[in-house]
């Protein structure tokens, strides 16, 4: 298994500009999460997904947006790429085997906004 | 999801053992403790996770105080590559009380490993 897998790992955007950033796992994981990471903080989530066509905010949603058409995609859509979206981009997933399963990580996508 | 309190960075020599503190005085019955660890930029890496008993695997060791307010994360021995930011996070069973599992991470401990 590869496991989570993100695309881009870099990108340079310029401001207005939008982008798809993509997350695939391969782990038939129904849970599948979107986290940024701002230097020197912890992660933050901003949308998360239970399954294939649902999907729900989190702590920090403004100016992203999420689809689940399949279980393995989970594509995370800036439309207007803003500054403060500057930051690396993380995707997680887990299974409902048990209660406490543990989220599973992709390496992230590094964005800049100029 | 309660909160965790950590040491905001520590050192250790090579091959001794590291020991990483929580504290988690808020925690609920049914909440675990989980430990992830960051290094340099990667993906956050999954080490351990206990409920209340001692939890051991290849990786690392993890002691729960028996009140369940503090842990320990325990690296036995410790290499140049653990070297890296260590996050505790405790998060309620999936689908109770409205959690979704996600991890609220905080800023960890960083954990720097010397020759």
């Amino acid at each position: 298994n590869a496991g989570v897998t993100q695309t881009p790992k870099f990108r340079i955007l310029k401001i207005g500009q939008s982008m798809t950033l993509q997350c695939a796992q391969d782990m038939n994981h129904n849970y599948m999460y979107w986290y940024r990471q701002d230097p020197g903080m912890g992660l933050k989530l901003i949308y998360y997904s239970v399954g294939a066509g649902i999907t729900d905010k989190g702590e920090v949603p403004n100016g992203y947006n999420v689809s689940r058409s399949t279980t393995e995609d989970f594509p995370l859509r800036l439309e207007l790429a803003a500054p403060s979206q500057t930051s690396v981009y993380f995707c997680a997933s887990t299974q409902v085997v048990t209660m406490n399963s543990p989220l599973h990580f992709g390496n992230g996508t590094r964005l800049t906004v100029t | 999801d309660a909160k965790t309190t950590q040491p905001p960075s520590m050192d250790c020599a090579e091959g001794r053992a590291a020991n990483l503190p929580c504290n988690h005085s808020t925690i609920s019955g049914n909440e675990y403790v989980y430990w992830y660890r960051q290094i340099h930029s990667q993906g956050p890496q999954y080490i351990i996770h206990g409920l209340k008993n001692n939890e051991t695997n290849e990786m690392a060791s993890l002691i729960i105080t028996e009140d369940r307010k503090s842990s320990t994360l325990i690296l036995p021995h410790a290499t140049l590559r653990d070297t890296a930011v260590y996050y505790c996070i405790v998060r309620a069973p999936l689908n109770y009380g409205g959690s979704q599992g996600n991890l609220i991470f905080g800023k960890g401990t960083k954990l720097s490993v010397k020759p």
